[in-house]
């Protein structure tokens, strides 16, 4: 079965520093999501993406965070300048659009020190 | 926007009782309500969903309840097994490509 990859798993990154976190989404997936989830907390959307552009973003995802779809296959979040309380898991997501089901990644877990 | 209210944060069964979660949500446009089993460090795994137009919806052990007038959906678990023990998520959506509004998660203790 086809299934969301998402790289790293683990990023340790100093406060301040960019960091890059990457998904495949699932080929024939035509809307793409990033959600958080603090540590012991709920999952959180982010950003939707679709067609090559956003297409609802949440308070979260402000001027610090950007979204890239840069060849048919990867989907990034880019953090330009990382805060301590950017320390979560980020999941990757895609869904076909014509079915409800969103399909999860295996998430990233962004440590900021 | 969607609000998704869940209860209780923590709930303790003892093995082979039932569990139940409740919830409720804000937006009366909502039609789709997943539910997510999440492991420690893993991926929400969907284990159940149901559409507006159900009422009721069973697989196996896992059953879900909707009651549109009311707003409030419930996940009922039988006959609790050690591998439950989890935190669920109930999760609530408008369209096939919208946003997944999650709530805030029950941890499930099965007591031995």
């Amino acid at each position: 079965e086809p299934e969301v990859t998402q790289t790293p798993s683990h990023q340790v990154t100093q406060m301040g520093q960019e960091v890059i976190l990457r998904c495949v989404p699932i080929s024939n997936h035509l809307y793409f999501y990033w959600y958080r989830q603090i540590l012991g907390q709920k999952v959180e959307f982010l950003v939707s993406f679709y067609n090559n552009e956003i297409s609802e973003k949440s308070e979260i995802f402000d001027d610090q965070f950007s979204v890239e779809r840069p060849d048919g296959s990867n989907f990034t979040l880019k953090i330009r300048s990382t805060k301590l309380e950017d320390s979560a898991m980020y999941f990757c997501a895609s869904v076909t659009g014509l079915a409800y089901e969103q399909y999860f990644g295996p998430g990233t877990r962004l440590t900021v020190t | 926007g969607e609000n998704v209210e869940q209860h209780p944060s923590t709930l303790s069964v003892q093995e082979g009782d039932s569990a139940v979660i409740k919830c409720t949500y804000s937006d009366s446009a909502s039609n789709y309500f997943p539910w997510y089993k999440q492991e420690l460090g893993k991926r929400p795994q969907l284990i159940i969903d149901i559409r507006s137009n159900v009422g009721e919806k069973k697989d196996q052990r896992i059953a879900v309840t909707l009651n549109k007038t009311a707003k409030h959906f419930s996940l009922h678990i039988t006959e609790t097994q050690p591998e439950d023990s989890a935190v669920y998520f109930c999760a609530a959506t408008l369209n096939r490509d919208d946003k997944i509004i999650f709530g805030k998660g029950t941890r499930l203790h099965i007591l031995p």
